[in-house]
């Protein structure tokens, strides 16, 4: 199966900074990879669609402005919280998913804002 | 947009069998598959079915009804370390999984 390396499996942040979430493919090519936020006991929630040499599509609700997704190769994507807020403290995760079977997902990030 | 429905937790104990429902609503259909998730780890592939019928994989199986919009997976033999929780999930036609709300599975000695 694919492999999703992500990084860092968890960050403690200050309120009003901004953090850096990478995402890698290390044996495939991604041109499409999604992220996802979990709340404690809650669901995966997708936040965004991230597309290889384009923009990235958000769901409804999502700041834009706020995560900021960049996938500019075939193997690296990345999600910037910035200026966060403790509110989003929460758990963030990277997928890959080919075609309509299996999900292949990232270790996860802890985002702790203090 | 899709909607799933699943129990938010079960108990057993060791050596049980356990069986956890998910319906599901969705404007486009692409099979239904089930992830586990440990406490503080990211969601692992158990289960996808596209047709109807049962999937069996060791001691784990999925089975799904197209026409009823339900699936359920069914954990044999349970062991200590299959305490967790469980996702069902839908496909959308642009690779999208939108997921249920989990079912948070304790296994008891």
């Amino acid at each position: 199966g694919a492999v999703v390396s992500q990084h860092p499996s968890w960050v403690i942040c200050k309120s009003g900074t901004s953090v850096k979430i990478e995402c890698r493919s290390l044996d495939f090519q991604a041109t499409t990879m999604f992220w996802y936020r979990q709340f404690p006991k809650q669901s995966l929630m997708l936040m965004a669609t991230s597309n290889e040499g384009s923009k990235a599509t958000y769901e409804q609700g999502v700041e834009k402005d706020k995560f900021l997704i960049n996938h500019a190769s075939l193997t690296l994507s990345t999600l910037t919280v910035t200026s966060a807020h403790p509110e989003d403290s929460s758990f963030y995760i990277c997928s890959y998913r080919s075609m309509n079977t299996e999900a292949f997902f990232g270790q996860g990030t802890r985002l702790t804002v203090v | 947009g899709q909607s799933l429905e699943q129990p938010s937790e079960v108990t057993a104990v060791e050596g049980a069998i356990v069986q956890i429902n998910c319906t599901y609503q969705t404007s486009g259909f692409y099979g239904l598959s089930w992830y586990q998730q440990h406490d503080g780890g990211a969601p692992t592939f158990l289960s996808y079915n596209a047709l109807d019928g049962l999937e069996e994989t060791g001691r784990f199986s999925s089975f799904l009804s197209r026409s009823d919009s339900y699936g359920y997976l069914l954990l044999q033999e349970l062991q200590m370390k299959d305490s967790a929780s469980y996702f069902c999930a839908v496909g959308g036609g642009d690779y999208k999984l939108s997921f249920g709300a989990g079912t948070t599975v304790t296994v008891r000695a």
